[in-house]
Formats: structure tokens, C-alpha cells, sequence
């Protein structure tokens, strides 16, 4: 089993719609969260952290369930301008500065 | 800002050849990463260091080396390059261990091409 699972895609859909990716992650012991988005032969960026009551920046809200092991990235309103891969990563040791990502979602959002 | 730069966008070598790759961040970070990013397998970690003189093996390490002489230096070295070494090579670097500083930035990534 992969440590980062996330479904490749692509996810298409128009602007304006709400759209949510999940990601599920193998080692419990895991302590920190991120979701990264990497534009087309771009490098990654990190979009948000994930803390475990949620957090909300703008139009994007993501989400950590521990007792699943997964996490959650919805976007309302989408822009033609989010179209993006989206990077689920993990910290699976919690102490070291190892992260590890996930092989990304792809999202297309069109007129 | 951080800025992490990568020496070349675009690279072309021939098989056997020893290639260099430099990165160096502007923000004094003490971790430095480089990965490859391959379509369909996402991120792989080559090495890391935590530290000047210091390096630790990723999860790919074969055929590859590296150096950390200063701190804001981190350089991969392919000591005899293979085509299956072609791909698009990312630095990062992150301020400290652990949360929350643990972030990582990335460099524009060099593309290499092993023929």
C-alpha cells in the first residue's frame, strides 16, 4: 500500500462549481498535513496546511479525519485559474523534516 | 520571501557523463531536499540534509550523491549519468524539523535529459 493515495483524475468541471479531493495516508503515526499545488511544468507550492479541527483559506477548506487516515480539499467556486495538479503530503514520523507527497489530483476547470 | 534557485532549467548530457546539479536558498534554512519527479510517480526523495557536511539517504539514492559545503548550497551529483536518470530534478528547503516550520520550498526544477 502506497503511504500517499490520491486519485489521479482529472476532475473536470465548470467554473463556478464546488469540487473536493481526498487523499488517504497509511501510517497513523502521522503528525502533519499539507496539500501543494503544482501548475502545468511548474514547481509545488504549498496551498494550505491541514490542522486537525479544519481550516479555511478563501475558497478552499481542508479537512483531517484521523480515525479514516484520510484528508479532504474542497474548493467552491472554482476559477478557471485553480486548474492544477493538487499534492496531498505528509509528515509520517512527525519529528524529522521528511515529507512525503502524494502523485497528485488533477483538476481542469473550464468555461 | 524564500527564493530557491536551481543553476540550469535544461540540461542535456550523454550517458556516462557526470553531471552536476546546484541549489541554493537565500532564506538560511537548515533542511535542503532534492527530489525527481516522475509522471505517474509523483515526488521521490534522492537525499536530504539536515545540516552543513550532512546527508541522509532518501527512498532513491542509487546513482546519485551529493554535497553540502555551505548552507545554502546543496548539490546532486550523478557521478556517471543513465537514461533512466532523465527526468525533472526539484530542490526544497525547509526552516527547521518538525512542525510547524517544516514547510517546504521548491526551486523551478531542472529538467535533464540523458542521452
Amino acid at each position: 500500500r502506497k503511504e500517499v493515495e490520491q486519485d489521479p483524475g482529472p476532475f473536470n468541471v465548470p467554473e463556478g462549481a464546488t469540487v473536493a479531493f481526498n487523499c488517504t495516508y497509511s501510517n497513523s503515526a502521522s503528525q502533519s498535513f499539507f496539500w501543494y499545488r503544482q501548475d502545468c511544468r511548474k514547481e509545488p507550492k504549498l496551498l494550505m496546511s491541514v490542522y486537525s479541527s479544519g481550516n479555511e483559506d478563501g475558497r478552499f477548506t481542508a479537512q483531517l479525519n484521523r480515525a479514516s487516515q484520510y484528508i479532504s480539499l474542497l474548493i467552491r467556486d472554482s476559477k478557471l485559474s485553480d486548474s492544477a495538479t493538487y499534492l496531498c503530503v505528509v509528515n509520517p514520523t512527525g519529528t524529522a523534516s521528511k515529507l512525503t507527497f502524494g502523485t497528485g489530483t488533477r483538476l481542469q476547470v473550464t468555461l | 520571501d524564500v527564493k530557491v534557485t536551481q543553476s540550469s532549467r535544461y540540461l542535456v548530457k550523454r550517458t556516462g557523463e557526470k553531471v552536476f546539479l546546484e541549489c541554493v536558498q537565500d532564506m538560511d534554512h537548515e533542511n535542503m531536499f532534492w527530489y525527481r519527479q516522475d509522471p505517474g510517480l509523483g515526488l521521490r526523495l534522492i537525499y536530504f540534509s539536515y545540516d552543513v557536511k550532512m546527508k541522509e539517504k532518501g527512498d532513491i539514492p542509487e546513482g546519485y550523491s551529493v554535497s553540502r559545503e555551505k548552507k545554502e548550497r546543496f548539490s546532486l551529483i550523478l557521478e556517471s549519468a543513465s537514461t533512466n536518470q532523465t527526468s525533472m530534478y526539484l530542490c526544497a528547503s525547509s526552516l527547521e524539523r518538525g512542525p510547524p516550520q517544516e514547510t517546504q520550498y521548491f526551486g523551478p526544477g531542472t529538467r535533464l535529459l540523458v542521452l
